[in-house]
């Protein structure tokens, strides 16, 4: 079936690094993506979005990539900290039921 | 107000009895999602409503699980005769309009003993 899921379960990187997340897609018709971090004991956190007209979006810290040619979708976050410690979620909307793939537990490490 | 109201935090039913979850929406938000997540990398979609119509139920089993929006009334998830496999944190989301993002709640645990 269609689904949306990311290529690895975790990810450790060192305090001040730069952090790679990732994701794949299947379904072609996908026009809108959406990156969210969870923390532990709480709800997923909206972190940035993109929509299929674009190929890249920047806000602070955090640069979502989308390439549709191969269906990918990139977190990249900057200079990464503690508090960037959680667990990451793409999400496909548009269509009224917003799927989630597995996420990637992202450790920085001091 | 600007937050996801989801009550209660905890809930523990034996196995057998009927579980009650609610959720106030974003005032403004018109669609509601259900989700949920019973390993910590894992949702699961369940149901989702544009205002208070069913948009989406293709995630809901069925036999057990019903949901509602109602005007001027939290929404909700029932699950009657509850099983040790719906154990999980159920959370709600809503957004303003479909095709954008949703601001989650902090999500309903349950607990079936």
């Amino acid at each position: 079936g269609e689904s949306v899921g990311l290529h690895l379960p975790t990810l450790s990187v060192q305090e001040g690094d730069n952090s790679i997340i990732n994701c794949a897609y299947s379904n072609s018709a996908s026009d809108y993506f959406i990156w969210y971090k969870q923390e532990s004991g709480k709800g997923p956190q909206f972190i940035i979005d993109i929509r299929s007209n674009m190929d890249k979006r920047q806000g602070q810290r955090v640069t979502v990539l989308l390439n549709k040619t191969v269906k990918h979708l990139s977190l990249q976050i900057a200079a990464t900290q503690p508090g960037d410690s959680a667990v990451y979620f793409c999400a496909e909307n548009g269509r009224g039921d917003m799927r989630f793939g597995a996420g990637t537990r992202l450790t920085v490490k001091p | 107000g600007e937050e996801v109201a989801q009550t209660p935090k905890h809930l523990v039913r034996g196995e057998g009895q009927k579980a009650k979850l609610y959720c106030a929406p974003i005032k403004g938000h018109s669609y509601v999602f259900w989700y949920q997540q019973v390993l910590k990398n894992e949702f699961k979609f369940l149901i989702s409503f544009q205002n208070e119509n069913v948009f989406d139920e293709t995630g809901m089993p069925k036999e057990r699980f019903s949901a509602k929006c109602l005007p001027n009334s939290p929404c909700s998830l029932e699950i009657q005769a509850t099983k040790l496999e719906d154990s999980a944190v159920y959370f709600c989301a809503s957004s303003q309009w479909q095709g954008r993002w949703a601001t989650f709640g902090s999500g309903t645990r349950l607990t079936v003993v």
